[in-house]
């Protein structure tokens, strides 16, 4: 099965910082990632898919890039309504679709 | 409006039995591979089972292989979970979610339900 792990665990940034998250895979996933940003209590709600493509309805000042193993979540800008927790999940393997450990994105 | 309603959570002696249902609404339901996603209190996102459309192809989470049965009524546009043999570390809040590709089996997951809790304690 891949394994993905996403880094760091926890991030302290301040309202308009630039901040980034990584996941890496145990092996190619070609382009088969997805972001899902989830706030306590909620259900997670689909940011990219593909990699880089952004879901309907998603803010711009998210965006996602890589291949192969390596994989990263930027928000250019951040809102006060970004502080949340955010997942990497690959899909390249319809028989497993484990997610990534999770990012808790906090206030500084 | 696209719509996924879970029921059937509840709390349950180690080894007991539960079927959770989920109830699809505002999409042709026949033509998505469905999935359950469950978390743990305070834990992170745990992949449990996918179907496809048709219901003859399914996938399970090794933690729960043999154990779990994935199913789906398309005419009652209704997917279910069957849990068997529970263990304390089953206990999470179980969410189902829609592949965001039509006729798809691995994809994004764009719509999810609010989850059913289950609690597995003696």
């Amino acid at each position: 099965d891949i394994q993905v792990t996403q880094s760091p665990s926890t991030l302290s940034a301040s309202v308009g910082d630039r901040v980034t998250i990584t996941c890496r895979a145990s092996q190619s996933l070609r382009g088969w990632l997805a972001w899902y940003q989830q706030k306590p209590g909620k259900a997670p709600n689909l940011l990219i898919y593909e990699a880089s493509r952004l879901h309907t309805g998603v803010p711009s000042r998210f965006s996602g890039s890589g291949s192969g193993t390596e994989f990263t979540l930027t928000i250019s800008s951040l809102q006060p309504d970004d502080f949340a927790t955010y997942y990497c999940q690959p899909y390249s393997s319809e028989s497993s679709c484990s997610f990534g450990q999770g990012t808790k994105l906090e206030i500084k | 409006e696209v719509q996924l309603l879970e029921s059937g959570g509840d709390l349950l002696q180690p080894g007991g039995s539960l079927r959770l249902s989920c109830a699809a609404s505002g999409f042709p339901f026949t033509t998505y591979a469905m999935s359950w996603v469950r978390q743990a209190p305070g834990k992170g996102l745990e992949w449990v089972s996918t179907i496809s459309g048709r219901g003859d192809i399914t996938f399970y989470a090794d933690s729960v292989r043999g154990r779990f049965t994935i199913s789906r009524d398309n005419s009652k546009n209704t997917l279910y979970l069957q849990m068997n043999s529970l263990r304390a570390e089953d206990t999470a809040l179980y969410h189902c979610a829609k592949e965001r590709v039509v006729q798809s089996i691995a994809d994004a997951f764009d719509v999810w339900g609010q989850g059913t809790l289950v609690t597995v304690s003696s």
